[in-house]
């Protein structure tokens, strides 16, 4: 499985821009890059994923580095329920048989 | 559309018994995958299913835990003669076909042993 590397943990103050980096130097040309986030006490959810080019929805930002070697995920302001871990992930076409694997993740403290 | 169901959300067994957890994948999602978080740890893969087959059973205990998906109704996940150790938050997710699409997760079954 292709490795994802994130810090273990970042803070924020709120209603401030948050911008969790992630490396994926070993992706390869068909990997998707995802993101989800848990919440305590809370089952993961889907926050965005991307191919090759930057992507927005209303939960965030996803830019995606040229050679895509990196990506960073944007919290365009923060709350305090933004507070979570926050995985990234990376989903292969090699196959057809794909499984989500958790790394780690970033854990996000947001200061009032 | 019904998000993933999972039910019970809170199991208690005692040592010795089994507990078996559903989970309901959302309309139209013939991908299953089941999840354990032991307390302060991080998400750990168990097992990749569709429609009446395992795929990836990778992260299962080889013994007392089992898994499956059969073509009408919910998944199953079946501990037996459960131990304290099993004490964890069971997550399932679904997706529908290609690495492409997302998994959504449903809320989980937190299993108590006493």
């Amino acid at each position: 499985d292709a490795k994802t590397t994130q810090p273990n943990s970042m803070e924020s103050n709120e209603e401030e821009p948050v911008h969790l980096p992630c490396n994926h130097s070993t992706i390869s040309g068909t990997d998707y890059i995802h993101w989800y986030r848990q919440l305590p006490s809370q089952g993961p959810e889907y926050v965005i994923h991307g191919l090759t080019s930057n992507v927005n929805n209303r939960m965030a930002s996803l830019a995606i580095a040229e050679d895509r070697k990196s990506s960073t995920l944007i919290l365009h302001r923060a709350t305090l329920r933004d507070a979570a871990v926050y995985y990234c992930i990376l989903r292969g076409r090699k196959t057809s048989y794909d499984k989500v694997i958790f790394g780690p993740g970033t854990s996000l403290s947001v200061i009032p | 559309n019904a998000g993933v169901m999972q039910n019970p959300r809170h199991l208690v067994r005692r040592r010795g018994q089994e507990a078996r957890l559903r989970c309901s994948p959302m309309k139209g999602h013939s991908h299953v995958y089941w999840y354990r978080q032991l307390p302060e740890e991080g998400l750990k893969f168990m097992v990749y299913l569709q429609k009446e087959n395992i795929i990836d059973e990778s992260g299962m205990p080889k013994e007392r835990f089992s898994a499956e998906f059969p073509k009408e109704g919910p998944s199953i996940l079946r501990i037996q003669q459960v131990v304290r150790g099993d004490s964890a938050a069971y997550f399932c997710a679904s997706s529908s076909y290609g690495q492409y699409t997302e998994a959504f997760f449903g809320q989980g079954t937190r299993l108590t042993v006493v």
